[in-house]
């Protein structure tokens, strides 16, 4: 158990909707990262938040959106689903937010399904 | 920009030795890392090497940097079965802020 917890586990939904992912990150992790993982295009990264702040942008559809509340959880919202947007979504912290040591704690991921 | 590469797959026999490679551009990464995710679950770190190092060794497995090719190899050795899972390589960014992944390399070990 990595101490990031992630809910839903599993989500199936239409096209055209719109869903919310949420992350808990390890107690004292200050970092939250999100990735998306597909068949064909591995692992990628989208976002990532540093105490509130976004602090790096990855591959990001301009139809999704993120964000990391006081108490440093983060939700990433997902909107106008298309079927390509079925994928498992990790979310990870860390600690630190720098050019060092940067291990990231993943957690179980949410699985999307997009009818 | 920046990118890791990792060959897709790799078949081998238990006990014997498996070696996965990872190219990466970012020359002035501080750290490069190995994940493993097994079946249905999260990633998880197996490994790191700071850029100053040429090889790490822990228990059975073996690290090589080579700072030139920018090439970082993962040495698994007596593979077995437990170890049939993905493997990332990973770098961070300059600048620190973003950790990009590689592909993946499935590993399959044959009984």
């Amino acid at each position: 158990d990595s101490g990031v917890t992630q809910t839903p586990k599993h989500l199936i939904t239409a096209t055209g909707q719109r869903v919310t992912l949420r992350c808990s990150p390890r107690s004292g992790d200050l970092s939250v990262y999100w990735y998306q993982q597909s068949l064909d295009q591995g692992l990628q990264f989208l976002i990532h938040y540093y105490n509130g702040e976004e602090r790096a942008k990855g591959n990001i559809l301009e139809r999704f959106s993120a964000q990391q509340f006081p108490d440093l959880h983060s939700e990433l919202n997902l909107s106008s689903l298309e079927l390509g947007d079925s994928a498992l979504y990790f979310c990870a912290s860390s600690v630190v937010s720098a050019s060092s040591y940067n291990e990231q704690f993943f957690g179980p991921g949410t699985r999307l399904t997009v009818l | 920009g920046e990118d890791v590469e990792q060959s897709l797959f790799l078949s081998v026999r238990e006990g014997d030795s498996s070696v996965i490679n990872c190219t990466y551009t970012d020359s002035s990464s501080t750290y490069l890392y190995w994940y493993k995710q097994e079946p249905g679950a999260g990633l998880q770190l197996l490994t790191y090497i700071f850029s100053n190092m040429d090889m790490k060794q822990d228990q059975r497995l073996t690290v090589l940097l080579n700072k030139k090719d920018k090439h970082l190899s993962l040495r698994i050795a007596d593979t077995q079965t437990g170890d049939s899972a993905i493997y990332f390589c990973a770098e961070i960014e300059t600048g620190g802020f973003k950790t990009i992944f590689g592909a993946g390399t499935r590993l399959f070990v044959k009984a």
